[in-house]
């Protein structure tokens, strides 16, 4: 079935530990998303990707690496994981501007990630 | 810099009440995208609407209203005559033509039988 796919959908990681979320799309989308949701903050953007081979920071990005090496796949990286971090992050994808679908977001099921 | 504001954190009304939630945004970009999602408890984001820089009229669908009012800032979502399955997170979103999206902090919104 088309669309977004995360994994993990559950982690629990010691402070200090890394790990990388994956996000992968089959929609031959170019711009990807990663948001992370917190309670009473909403949604907020780590860092986005408008096309295979770029990246670029949103509003919150620190602690947070990200690579798109593949134009399916836009990974979020936590190098040394902290409390702070525990959240429930989501992928999203849509197409470029002019191209059908272009204002619909297609979100993951989202990843719950605990640090303790 | 961009920025979406939700002042409502919680709204609660009873079923058949008519709910507006408010959505004031910031951008220096002429060209500029709005959105409304509706995050119900099952955690899915559902897309609702979207409207460009440039197209300020309002819009009805079924019990949803919108109202977009470049001159505030402004674009509010109505829903008529709510319904309790209309419980849900609503968040406002703007993206920019460089691709950049944010969300508002989103409102809860309670409709009680």
């Amino acid at each position: 079935n088309a669309g977004v796919t995360q994994t993990p959908k559950f982690r629990v990681l010691k402070t200090g530990q890394s790990m990388t979320l994956l996000c992968a799309q089959d929609m031959n989308h170019e711009y990807m998303y990663w948001y992370r949701q917190d309670p009473g903050m909403g949604l907020r953007l780590i860092h986005y990707s408008v096309g295979e081979g770029t990246t670029a920071k949103g509003e919150v990005p620190d602690g947070y690496n990200v690579s798109r090496l593949k134009k399916q796949n836009f990974l979020l990286g936590l190098e040394s994981a902290a409390p702070s971090q525990t959240s429930v992050y989501f992928c999203a994808s849509r197409s470029p501007q002019g191209v059908s679908g272009a204002n619909v977001l297609t979100f993951g099921a989202g990843s719950r990630l605990t640090v303790l | 810099a961009q920025k979406v504001t939700q002042a409502q954190t919680e709204i609660s009304v009873v079923e058949k009440e008519d709910v507006t939630l408010d959505c004031v945004y910031e951008t220096r970009d002429t060209t500029y995208y709005l959105f409304w999602y509706k995050q119900p408890p099952s955690g899915e984001l559902v897309f609702l609407i979207r409207r460009n820089s440039f197209d300020e009229q309002n819009e009805i669908s079924g019990r949803y209203s919108w109202n977009f009012q470049k001159s505030t800032s402004s674009f509010n979502f109505t829903i008529t005559a709510s319904q309790v399955v209309d419980s849900a997170v609503y968040f406002c979103a703007l993206r920019s033509n460089t691709g950049k999206l944010i969300f508002g902090q989103g409102t809860t919104l309670q409709v009680k039988p």
